[in-house]
């Protein structure tokens, strides 16, 4: 009955190697996010999906990149990680971006990134 | 986007009523204010949403003054539970209310 899901909750790797984040909604909505939360708990959005569109893409490095097979799925791929990666990322969705007012987004628990 | 301003953290009791004021000066006609809270080890969760006056649900409430620079988040009667991380959004859509910022980070103690 989860909302919002997220795998791998934790992800502990190598510096150089490639990994996915993988996440699932089951809302319904038209569009989906992700976002990097940082040590000192800044939440920032990277990239947003409507409708399997990239809408939003924040300045994120190439080695960051969304993939949306449909519109319940976004999973991000991140290439050649790098120490300063290591972060929490949550993935989120919502009804439709363009639509409002008062639109709110729900958010999964997060997947713990450490780059070693 | 309205850049919001909010405490870096308080401390409270378990009872007592927490006050968290967000400032929003450059906030739009269109815009709504909405809150977020975030437990440790967890994604942030709607709590309430307004647009002017005053707004309650079974969580919190919300006032806002007439000219809308500022809102406070009330939150009555908090308890050890309640100890997370509260942010302030301003924006029309959630496609807008994107900078989350760092958010206050409220700890209640016995």
């Amino acid at each position: 009955d989860t909302a919002v899901s997220q795998t791998p909750k934790y992800l502990v790797t190598q510096m150089g190697n490639d990994k996915s984040i993988k996440c699932e909604q089951n809302l319904g909505h038209d569009t989906m996010y992700w976002y990097k939360q940082d040590s000192k708990k800044f939440l920032k959005i990277m990239f947003s999906y409507n409708n399997k569109e990239l809408i939003i893409n924040e300045t994120v490095p190439n080695r960051f990149s969304p993939k949306s097979p449909d519109k319940a799925h976004l999973n991000l791929h991140i290439n050649s990680l790098e120490l300063g990666d290591s972060a929490v990322y949550f993935c989120a969705s919502s009804q439709n971006q363009r639509t409002g007012p008062g639109e709110t987004q729900y958010f999964g628990p997060g997947t713990r990134l450490l780059v070693l | 986007l309205a850049k919001t301003t909010q405490p870096i953290s308080m401390d409270s009791y378990e009872g007592q009523e927490v006050n968290i004021t967000c400032s929003h000066n450059n906030i739009a006609t269109n815009d709504y204010i909405t809150w977020y809270q975030q437990f440790p080890s967890q994604g942030p969760r709607f709590i309430i949403q307004g647009y002017k006056t005053k707004v309650t649900n079974e969580v919190a409430s919300l006032f806002i003054p007439a000219d809308r620079k500022s809102s406070t988040l009330s939150l009555p009667r908090v308890s050890l539970s309640d100890t997370a991380v509260y942010y302030c959004l301003v924006g029309v859509n959630a496609g807008n209310m994107l900078t989350f910022g760092g958010g206050t980070r409220l700890m209640v103690k016995p």
